[in-house]
């Protein structure tokens, strides 16, 4: 299994440009996640799905969008990029079983907006 | 919505002393507190989780204990080495459906 895959590991976006950052699972997880990491900051929650075809806000949601038309895919789209959207972006995703269960991370994308 | 509070921002310990992280939360429905280590350019990964309905939990060198009434959990890792360097992360959630993380610890094992 790969896990959790991010696509791309870098990228440099100019102010209003928008890009989607993708994710996938292998591992026939239900819930995906989307976060953002600033310098001495926690991860903050931008979107989540419980599932194909159900998403939810989390924290941060403002400037951003999400679909999930599989199980296995999760993408994240920035319509009109802004320089408060530089930041490192986790994807991550775990399964649904009775309780709650470890989340497992992709290894991030990192978006640099000037 | 929670709020996960995580104290200290930086630690550093000499090899094989003990390291201690500690969190409060303030939701008290929140049952579920995993912590995540994060090494430099690398996503995060789970380290050791506890539920609310346990006091303390083991793994090898690493323990998680939590306080319900207080609200607080706490990290320790014991016999630290050079290898235990790096970013730990705490979190809680009530459902699993929103996951709150603490402002990370830079912890530095020196040799």
């Amino acid at each position: 299994n790969a896990g959790v895959t991010q696509t791309p590991k870098f990228r440099i976006l100019k102010i209003g440009q928008s890009m989607t950052l993708q994710c996938t699972q292998d591992m026939n997880h239900n819930y995906m996640y989307w976060y953002r990491q600033d310098p001495g900051m926690g991860l903050k929650l931008i979107y989540y799905s419980v599932g194909a075809g159900i998403t939810d806000k989390g924290e941060v949601p403002n400037g951003y969008n999400v679909s999930r038309s599989t199980t296995e895919d999760f993408p994240l789209r920035l319509e009109l990029a802004a320089p408060s959207q530089t930041s490192v972006y986790f994807c991550a995703s775990r399964k649904t079983l009775t309780g709650i269960h470890e989340q497992y991370f992709g290894p991030g994308t990192r978006l640099t907006v000037t | 919505g929670e709020n996960v509070e995580q104290h200290p921002s930086t630690l550093s310990v000499q090899e094989g002393d003990s390291a201690v992280i500690k969190c409060t939360y303030s939701d008290s429905a929140s049952n579920y507190f995993p912590w995540y280590k994060q090494e430099l350019g690398k996503g995060p990964q789970l380290i050791i989780d506890i539920r609310s309905n346990v006091g303390e939990k083991k793994d090898q060198r690493i323990a998680v204990t939590l306080n319900k009434t207080a609200k607080h959990f706490s990290l320790h890792i014991t016999e630290t080495q050079p290898e235990d360097s790096a970013v730990y992360f705490c979190a809680a959630t009530v459902t699993g459906n929103q996951f709150y993380f603490g402002t990370g610890t830079s912890l530095t094992v020196i040799p």
